[in-house]
């Protein structure tokens, strides 16, 4: 099973609509993130967890809101989904003593 | 800002043609860089993290070094199956948050 995993892995939505991805953790860390990548851009942080009580904005958070639900569960919603949030999106983990991240395989998201 | 550029963009290499991906990064209190291989479909996987001047890490074909202002990851008589995305990102202080800074990326085919 994978450490990091991300449901749904695809979905085609439509402009307007409430869409939230999922991601859960096997590997014990404390902190998550969720980023979006885009042709030509890279990856971009979107928002980043320490613990569940710690809730940070990244580079690109209008238009997102994320819940830590566990210390193993991360959230990503998109209040009013819009065609410019097409994008592929990763959640990630990391232990505080390394600082390597840990991808799930990703969401692939079209809004219409 | 932190910044990190790669280059080529991508790269065409025959079955045992040995060459280099550069990563060359600005920012302010280096922390760690960090290689990533990134597949089709498939989230960005970890290689290797580098956390200073000098230092260098090895895994199978592959070899990374960093200097004060660039990384290199040599690939040395590549294989077709390590044609992949070739992902380079930073980690600037604790001040940042343990966010990553991203560069586009290398496309690296390697033909039979």
């Amino acid at each position: 099973d994978a450490d990091v995993t991300q449901t749904p892995r695809n979905r085609i939505t439509k402009t307007g609509k409430r869409i939230m991805l999922e991601c859960s953790q096997t590997k014990g860390h404390d902190r998550m993130y969720w980023y979006r990548q885009d042709p030509g851009l890279g990856l971009r942080l979107i928002y980043y967890s320490f613990d569940v009580k710690d809730i940070n904005k990244g580079e690109i958070s209008d238009g997102y809101s994320v819940s830590r639900q566990a210390q193993a569960k991360f959230s990503l919603s998109l209040e009013s989904a819009i065609p410019n949030q097409t994008a592929l999106y990763f959640c990630a983990t990391s232990d505080p003593n390394y600082f390597a991240q840990h991808f799930g395989d990703g969401t692939r998201l079209s809004i219409l | 800002e932190d910044q990190v550029t790669q280059s080529p963009e991508a790269l065409r290499l025959q079955e045992g043609e040995s060459s280099s991906l550069n990563c060359s990064y600005t920012v302010s209190g280096l922390r760690g860089l960090f290689w990533y291989r990134q597949d089709p479909g498939k989230g960005p996987e970890f290689l290797f993290t580098l956390y200073s001047a000098g230092e260098e890490k090895e895994k199978e074909r592959l070899k990374a070094t960093l200097t004060k202002k660039e990384s290199f990851l040599h690939i040395t008589a590549p294989k077709p199956e390590d044609s992949a995305t070739y992902l380079c990102a930073v980690q600037a202080g604790e001040t940042s948050g343990s966010r990553l800074t991203f560069g586009e990326g290398t496309q690296l085919t390697v033909n039979p």
